[in-house]
């Protein structure tokens, strides 16, 4: 099962920034947090990963809580482009891991 | 970063015969595949992990005989639907990790099947 909990949908105005939250409170020690998106009919694209830090890249920024019990994607200023699903997904990042997907958070962007 | 490939990208066939699915990574070698199903408006669910040279492991639940993979080769892996069904219509996505160390993991752009 997912070990991740995200809200089904969210709305976001061309522009904003997007936060999508996510909880992950059973998260372990050496667990990271991936953030993926899917744009309709196509495969999950890789956004961001982070252990305990923020971490940001050109796409977007990821805040982890000090506890790491939960943690937000930020996109910084969505476009319509933006429209997804996207998947918050606690793993480790080796040795044999499998990446389970949840039931993910339907961006929509509007104009 | 990584591409995979599928191929076909979709495909129609007949109700009792088999399908077979490529999975490619074009530009690493990928020693572990996954394959996953995904339903309209639902989420991925993992089928199986594919390790080069060795039999896959199922997932719970997804039978074998029915959904035969085969990982020959490092930058290969295949899927096939065997005496596929109109309930066997789904995305197929396979994705592929390179194995060396802290790995990320590359998803290739899925195969719509579609069993009349």
């Amino acid at each position: 099962d997912a070990k991740t909990t995200q809200p089904p949908s969210m709305d976001c105005a061309e522009g904003r920034a997007a936060n999508l939250p996510c909880n992950h409170s059973t998260i372990s020690g050496n667990e990271y947090v991936y953030w993926y998106r899917q744009i309709h009919s196509q495969g999950p694209q890789y956004i961001i990963h982070g252990l305990k830090n923020n971490e940001t890249n050109e796409m977007a920024s990821l805040i982890i809580t000090e506890d790491r019990k939960s943690s937000t994607l930020i996109l910084p200023h969505a476009t319509l482009r933006d429209t997804a699903v996207y998947y918050c997904i606690v793993r480790v990042r080796s040795g044999g891991f499998k990446t389970i997907f949840g039931a993910g958070t339907r961006l929509f962007v509007k104009a | 970063g990584a591409v995979v490939s599928q191929h076909p990208s979709r495909v129609i066939c007949k109700s009792g015969t088999s399908v077979k699915i490529e999975c490619r990574s074009l530009d690493f070698q990928a020693t572990t595949m996954f394959w996953y199903r995904q339903f309209p408006k639902k989420s991925l669910m993992l089928m199986a992990t594919s390790n080069e040279g060795s039999k896959a492991t199922y997932e719970q639940g997804v039978e074998k005989d029915k959904f035969l993979i085969n990982h020959a080769s490092l930058t290969l892996s295949t899927l096939t639907v065997t005496s596929a069904h109109p309930e066997d219509s789904s995305f197929y996505i396979c994705s592929a990790m390179t194995g060396k160390g802290a790995d990320e993991q590359f998803f290739g752009p899925g195969t719509r099947l579609t069993v009349l």
